[in-house]
């Protein structure tokens, strides 16, 4: 099933900080981050694990709260480079099948 | 090293006409994934490769659309008498292999557009 990403997009100044959340309905074994700039590629910024630490990428760090079944994604001190979709992928496998379905995404415009 | 590549990046077609598009991924990686995005929406996911087989076909949107891949590398998707619906962006990614712990990489995409 596909992850629930909120919020569905997010208008930042430079500087300011934004958290995208991503919530599953079924258990999360791992959640993984992309960022795709208009017209490009998505980009991996970085997978959190179950039982693992929080990780960071530049001024973007994200938790992982496996009770709760959701990821958050932090960005802290915005620059005008973090600006792009933003999709959590939730992996699931099971007999003999494996996909990583990803959120709709969160849009995020940072202006100066 | 090289990225993963797909080709033709822009497609063109006509309605009922067949298309294949390609993808070359990472040297090594064992495996590789097809998505779909439509015009300003997430992606979806159509298929995965580990090696040559694909365990679970149910991601494609109808029997028109197939995929193969040899050699444990290029792949192809086809999609037989294309409709208009089918225009979006095909996104190929690769990973190291089939594991919630390998990171994707995507392919800058082939944009198919039916008219």
């Amino acid at each position: 099933q596909q992850p629930v990403q909120s919020p569905q997009a997010v208008i930042l100044r430079e500087g300011e900080d934004a958290v995208i959340n991503c919530s599953s309905s079924k258990a999360l074994y791992s959640v993984h981050w992309y960022r795709q700039k208009h017209g490009e590629a998505p980009v991996f910024l970085m997978i959190l694990l179950k039982g693992g630490e929080q990780k960071g990428h530049e001024k973007i760090s994200a938790s992982f709260n496996e009770k709760k079944q959701q990821s958050s994604l932090y960005l802290t001190a915005s620059q005008l480079s973090y600006s792009g979709t933003y999709f959590c992928g939730t992996p699931y496998s099971g007999a003999g099948s494996y996909q990583l379905t990803f959120g709709k995404g969160t849009k995020l415009s940072v202006i100066p | 090293g090289a990225g993963v590549s797909q080709s033709p990046s822009n497609k063109v077609t006509e309605k009922g006409k067949d298309v294949e598009l390609r993808c070359d991924p990472i040297s090594g990686h064992t495996a590789l994934y097809w998505y779909r995005q439509s015009l300003g929406q997430g992606l979806e996911f159509l298929i995965y490769f580990q090696g040559n087989s694909a365990p679970d076909k149910s991601g494609l949107p109808s029997d028109r659309f197939s995929a193969e891949r040899t050699g444990g590398s290029v792949s192809t998707l086809t999609i037989q008498r294309t409709q208009q619906e089918d225009s979006a962006v095909y996104l190929c990614a690769s990973s190291l292999g089939v594991s919630t712990h390998s990171p994707l990489h995507f392919g800058n995409g082939t944009r198919l557009t039916v008219t």
